[in-house]
């Protein structure tokens, strides 16, 4: 089975600076995807960013960009010119190619990050 | 459009009392899953309906079932509610398989 590890419980950032959120993950897998959600206070998951474990490069959305390193399968988070909105729990989750599982998301642990004015 | 909608977005309820939680997808999404958030365990999967058919299920008991209608939406039970049933529970819809997952605000669940 498959499994997330966020390794940090919490993380706090001044405004404007940059912030690196951890992840790691386990698989046997060679295809699947790989997804950060934001769920704020209003506890909708919002998705951040997606990467699929066939490309190398790594993607980005606006202030968003992850380090995705197949081979130690860490899937790490950037976030860049840090906002107060972005204040949230920060969960990042594993899901199978259809063809090769279930298409269930399993989710790590998550991360409060907080913004400081 | 209209993002996931999913109702009521709290209820309480006592042991041994069953549950019916609603969830509507994004128009034109017919895959829906459900998930349980707790503090203890985090996000835990549920299960994925697809044109009305259950395609995958997680490691709950029999006590949690579920739905989909002819026009997507869908439905969760939980019967013979236990204490350890209290969580957050959220429902996600897609287009299909390789699609992205947009999710509910989720239907928060207190059993006393």
């Amino acid at each position: 089975a498959q499994t997330v590890t966020q390794s940090q419980p919490e993380m706090s950032v001044q405004e404007a600076e940059t912030v690196t959120l951890s992840c790691t993950y386990d698989t046997s897998e060679s295809d699947y995807y790989l997804f950060w959600y934001k769920q704020p206070p209003s506890r909708q998951m919002i998705l951040v960013i997606r990467q699929e474990a066939y490309k190398q490069q790594n993607a980005t959305e606006n202030r968003f960009s992850v380090n995705f390193q197949k081979a130690a399968k860490s899937f790490s988070l950037k976030i860049s010119d840090s906002q107060l909105g972005d204040a949230a729990m920060y969960f990042c989750a594993y899901r199978s190619a259809p063809i090769q599982g279930a298409q269930k998301l399993v989710f790590g642990q998550g991360t409060r990050l907080t913004i400081n004015p | 459009k209209a993002g996931v909608t999913q109702t009521p977005r709290y209820l309480i309820k006592t042991r041994g009392q069953q549950v019916t939680l609603s969830c509507s997808p994004i128009s034109g999404h017919r895959s829906v899953s459900w998930y349980q958030q707790t503090p203890g365990q985090g996000l835990q999967f549920l299960f994925e309906y697809f044109s009305e058919t259950q395609r995958n299920k997680g490691n709950f008991p029999g006590r949690f079932s579920g739905r989909q209608f002819s026009n997507s939406r869908s439905e969760m039970n939980v019967s013979t509610l236990e204490l350890g049933d209290s969580a957050l529970y959220l429902c996600a819809s897609s287009l299909g398989q390789r699609e992205k997952l947009f999710f509910g605000s989720g239907t928060q669940l207190s059993v006393l």
